[in-house]
């Protein structure tokens, strides 16, 4: 089995401050997602990217940059963080064709 | 745009007692693929069920789902609610070709809350 980390766990970032997420994946899978979980809002996709250096905007890319560097690491930056960008980010991948999407266990991002 | 439109908010139900969390979808897929995630508190969501065929059920853990095409549907069951059913339940869509790269999109999500 493979496994996905998120780094770091517990994000506190300040308001206008530039922050980065990171995630790596050891299932050697194609595609990489990166979701906004909201209570009330569901998970919004911010960025996928189907292939190493492949970037695709999901509905809620603005305020964010997303980088596919190799094949098994996504990271997604928040450009200028808001106080209302308190929610939990989470990572997932798949492999095209699989229809099965396995998620890290996410960073809580918290801005002051 | 495609969507997903699950039953809002938190569901209390008494153990024992069936469980159905609705969904619905909106999507120019032809083939959509239908999926219900769960999450548990300090893990990470998982499958836990999925279809791409119409009128067919699916069944995992105890869960069922069939997915209706007709009335664009794939709503959650189980016939008797136990406690450890207490979680985050997502319905989620995609194509089941593939076309648009394996986009997953998600619904709202459904806090199921099981007492005793």
């Amino acid at each position: 089995g493979g496994i996905i980390t998120q780094t770091p766990k517990f994000l506190i970032g300040q308001e206008g401050q530039k922050l980065t997420l990171k995630c790596q994946q050891n299932f050697n899978h194609d595609t990489m997602y990166w979701y906004r979980q909201d209570s009330g809002k569901g998970l919004r996709l911010i960025y996928y990217s189907i292939t190493e250096n492949d970037l695709q905007k999901g509905d809620l890319s603005e305020g964010y940059d997303a980088s596919r560097e190799k094949k098994s690491s996504f990271s997604l930056t928040v450009t200028s963080a808001q106080k209302n960008e308190m929610a939990v980010f989470l990572c997932a991948s798949t492999n095209t064709g699989n229809t099965e999407v396995f998620f890290g266990k996410g960073t809580r991002l918290t801005v002051v | 745009g495609d969507s997903v439109t699950q039953t809002e908010g938190l569901v209390t139900l008494t153990e024992g007692l069936p469980v159905m969390l609705n969904c619905t979808y909106q999507t120019i897929y032809s083939n959509p693929f239908l999926f219900w995630y769960v999450h548990y508190l300090n893990e990470s969501p998982r499958l836990l069920l999925k279809s791409s065929t119409d009128n067919k059920r699916t069944e995992h853990q105890g869960f069922h789902a069939t997915l209706h095409k007709s009335s664009s549907s794939f709503h959650l069951q189980k016939s008797s609610a136990q406690l450890s059913d207490s979680a985050l339940y997502y319905c989620a869509l995609s194509d089941r070709y593939g076309s648009s790269g394996n986009k997953l999109i998600f619904g709202i999500g459904t806090l199921l809350s099981v007492k005793p």
